[in-house]
C-alpha cells in the first residue's frame, strides 16, 4: 500500500527565505506527483504535475524536483511571501489511477 | 464552467438521514474522482469515474456510500443512513487525461456535519 509522508508538518519562516518542504513516498512504481496547496477552508490548488519520466518541473517561484528511485520529491519556493501562507500537499497516482496524499506541510510566512 | 463546482457548499444533517452531494466537472473532462478530507484520516480516496467505463469504487467506506455519474458529466455521491463519523469535506475532482496520468483539478468541497 502506497504511503506518502511529508516533512516537516509546519514550518514559519520570514518574508524573502528560500525554502524546502520535502515529500516521500513508499512505492516508487508511480504515474505521476502533484503538488497542491490548500488555503483554510478551501479546496486545493494545483501547483506543479511532474509525470514520472521527469525530473523537475518549475513555475514561477516554484520548482518540484522527482526522485522516483528513492521515492523523494521537493517542492522549492524561492523569496517567499506572506501570500505564500498554506498548507502544500504532495500527492502521488500508482496503479489505482487515484491521488494518494501525504498529510501536508502547514507554512506560515511571516511578514 | 472555469472550474469544478460543488454543491452544497455546506450541510448539517441529523444522524440516519440519507444526503446527496453534487459534482460539476470542467467541460470536456472524462474523469471524476471523490475524495474525502476528514481531521483524523487526511485526504482519501472513494471513488473514480473514467468515461463509460465501470467505475473504481475501491475506496467508498462502507455500502452506505454510492456514487453516479449521469451522461459523462454531473456526479452525485449518496451517503444513506449517515453516522457522525461520515462528517468531513467531501471534494471533487476532474481530468481531462485518463488513467490518472493529468493534472487533477479540485472543486471547492462540501462541508457535511452530521449531528
Amino acid at each position: 500500500k502506497q504511503e506518502v509522508t511529508q516533512i516537516p508538518a509546519a514550518l514559519s519562516v520570514p518574508e524573502g527565505e528560500n525554502l524546502v518542504l520535502n515529500c516521500s513516498f513508499t512505492d516508487s512504481a508511480i504515474y505521476n506527483l502533484q503538488w497542491f496547496r490548500q488555503d483554510p477552508g478551501k479546496g486545493l490548488t494545483s501547483l506543479l504535475l511532474i509525470q514520472s519520466s521527469q525530473r523537475e518541473q518549475t513555475s514561477g517561484r516554484l520548482n518540484a524536483s522527482l526522485d522516483k528511485s528513492s521515492g523523494r520529491s521537493t517542492l522549492y519556493i524561492a523569496a517567499s511571501q506572506p501570500g505564500d501562507s498554506a498548507t502544500y500537499l504532495c500527492a502521488v497516482v500508482t496503479g489505482r489511477r487515484a491521488l494518494t496524499f501525504g498529510s501536508g506541510t502547514r507554512l506560515q510566512v511571516q511578514p | 464552467g472555469a472550474g469544478v463546482s460543488q454543491s452544497p457548499s455546506n450541510k448539517v444533517t441529523e444522524k440516519g438521514k440519507d444526503v446527496e452531494l453534487r459534482c460539476d466537472p470542467i467541460s470536456g473532462h472524462t474523469a471524476l474522482y471523490w475524495y474525502r478530507q476528514s481531521l483524523g484520516q487526511g485526504l482519501e480516496f472513494l471513488i473514480y469515474f473514467q468515461g463509460n467505463s465501470a467505475p473504481d469504487k475501491s475506496g467508498l467506506p462502507s455500502d452506505r456510500f454510492s456514487a453516479e455519474r449521469t451522461g459523462g458529466s454531473v456526479s452525485t455521491l449518496t451517503i444513506q443512513r449517515t453516522q457522525q463519523e461520515d462528517s468531513a469535506v467531501y471534494l471533487c475532482a476532474s481530468s481531462l487525461a485518463t488513467g490518472g496520468t493529468g493534472t487533477q483539478y479540485f472543486g471547492p468541497g462540501t462541508r457535511l456535519l452530521v449531528l
